[in-house]
């Protein structure tokens, strides 16, 4: 089974600086996407970022990257300029590429919560 | 807004009762999936199904029961409630049945059992 692992509870960032949550998993699988979501306090679950592992090249999203270390199953979101509307829960999910019955879930982590400094 | 739509918004109940929850998928979206957050458990996935079919099972409970409706609406039936019930309930959709599509989130249900 594959398993999602979030190692920091809580990160703090004065706005306008950056930011890196941390995130490893654990697969035997070679086909497989990694996404991070977003929870702020209205409790929505907003997708950030989406990267396909058979992809290279780190996936972007305006002030959102990714590093992504395949072969150390490693990968951390980079929040760039920080802003006040970036405080949430982050979580890392994964889920599998393997078109199977049962392969379609979301494997969460454990979420860090993020607080922006003003 | 994703376009997916829960209901109701919160519900409080006491244990031993049985409560619906009800999801409307996107349009066009022909995959549901349940996950429950709760604080001891985090984010867990419960049930999918696609196009009416049940295609998975994760941490569900036999206390626990889902279908998805010939309009594609999908319920989550919670019975014999216990206080660790208590929990946000989200739905998710997707238009197909395999991991290349994403899963728009529902705003979630907030079920406190007391």
């Amino acid at each position: 089974a594959q398993t999602v692992t979030q190692s920091q509870p809580e990160m703090s960032v004065q706005e306008a600086e950056t930011v890196t949550l941390s995130c490893t998993y654990d697969t035997s699988e070679s086909d497989y996407y990694l996404f991070w979501y977003k929870q702020p306090p209205s409790r929505q679950m907003i997708l950030v970022i989406r990267q396909e592992a058979y992809k290279q090249q780190n996936a972007t999203e305006n002030r959102f990257s990714v590093n992504f270390q395949k072969a150390a199953k490693s990968f951390s979101l980079k929040i760039s300029d920080s802003q006040l509307g970036d405080a949430a829960m982050y979580f890392c999910a994964y889920r599998s590429g393997v078109s199977n019955f049962g392969n379609e879930k979301l494997t969460f982590g454990t979420g860090t919560r993020l607080t922006i400094i003003p | 807004d994703s376009g997916v739509t829960q209901t109701p918004k919160h519900l409080i109940t006491a244990t031993g009762q049985r409560v619906t929850l009800r999801c409307s998928p996107r349009s066009g979206d022909l995959s549901v999936y349940w996950y429950q957050q709760s604080l001891d458990q985090g984010l867990q996935f419960l049930i999918h199904y696609y196009n009416g079919e049940e295609r998975a099972k994760g941490n569900i409970l036999e206390r626990f029961s889902a279908q998805q409706f010939p309009d594609l609406h999908s319920e989550l039936n919670l019975s014999s409630l216990e206080l660790g019930d208590s929990a946000l309930y989200f739905c998710a959709s997707s238009v197909g049945d395999s991991g290349v599509y994403e899963q728009f989130f529902g705003p979630g249900t907030r079920l406190t059992v007391l």
